[in-house]
């Protein structure tokens, strides 16, 4: 079964870096997947397309602090000099045959 | 701008029906597959349906199968969801959202209510 894991919860403090991780299933390992922003009382925003070999694609106006890697099941974002309005929940999401849209549980982040 | 918007989000009683609508601009609708998700209050996100650019094939999530139905009118930039047999578990937040898979736009989603 294709299944995203994420921790549900971070933080970091304003200026810091963070890394969030997603995991993939481990027979799916090398699925790519996408990272989506949602801040409070807003709808997700696409942020990246991220492949297995760590390559990624932003959406328009993403900025330059968001960044994508992979290592085997596991897909990252990071986020350097973190700001307020980054405080967020991130969704990682794949999809497979037959199945359009697989989401993780989300990591709420709180920046300190 | 590239930009979904939803519609047709409501109160209902358990067993009632409602229909969402998403209007697309800014791209052509026609070059891309769509999906609804959606996330019930306090929730993470739940997909729920998918559509391609001709109709076939369409998708559904296991909750939803059988009473959910999905359509798109090309010629009016235009997704619905039809949503029969509505239970409190529906209740959520509905958002239209583009992609083959990989989502690369939301719409800002129109709340739905099933009072039980």
């Amino acid at each position: 079964q294709l299944v995203l894991t994420q921790s549900s919860s971070a933080s970091a403090s304003l200026g810091a870096s963070v890394k969030l991780t997603c995991t993939l299933s481990s027979e799916h390992s090398t699925y790519a997947i996408v990272w989506h922003q949602q801040q409070p009382e807003k709808g997700p925003r696409f942020l990246m397309k991220l492949n297995n070999d760590g390559s990624h694609t932003k959406g328009d106006g993403v900025p330059d602090r968001f960044s994508g890697s992979s290592s085997g099941p596991e897909r990252y974002l990071t986020i350097s000099s973190l700001q307020s309005e980054d405080e967020a929940d991130y969704y990682c999401q794949t999809w497979g045959t037959g199945i359009r849209g697989v989401f993780g549980g989300g990591t709420k982040l709180t920046v300190l | 701008e590239m930009q979904l918007v939803e519609s047709g989000g409501g109160l209902v009683q358990s067993g009632g029906s409602l229909r969402l609508s998403c209007v697309a601009s800014g791209f052509t609708f026609n070059n891309y597959n769509m999906n609804w998700v959606r996330q019930a209050p306090g929730k993470g996100l739940e997909w729920v349906s998918f559509i391609t650019t001709d109709i076939n094939p369409i998708y559904y999530a296991d909750s939803v199968k059988g009473r959910f139905t999905i359509s798109r009118d090309n010629a009016k930039n235009s997704v619905y969801l039809q949503m029969n047999s509505l239970t409190a578990e529906d209740t959520a937040m509905y958002y239209c959202a583009r992609g083959d898979g990989s989502i690369d736009l939301w719409g800002q989603g129109t709340p739905v209510t099933v009072s039980s």
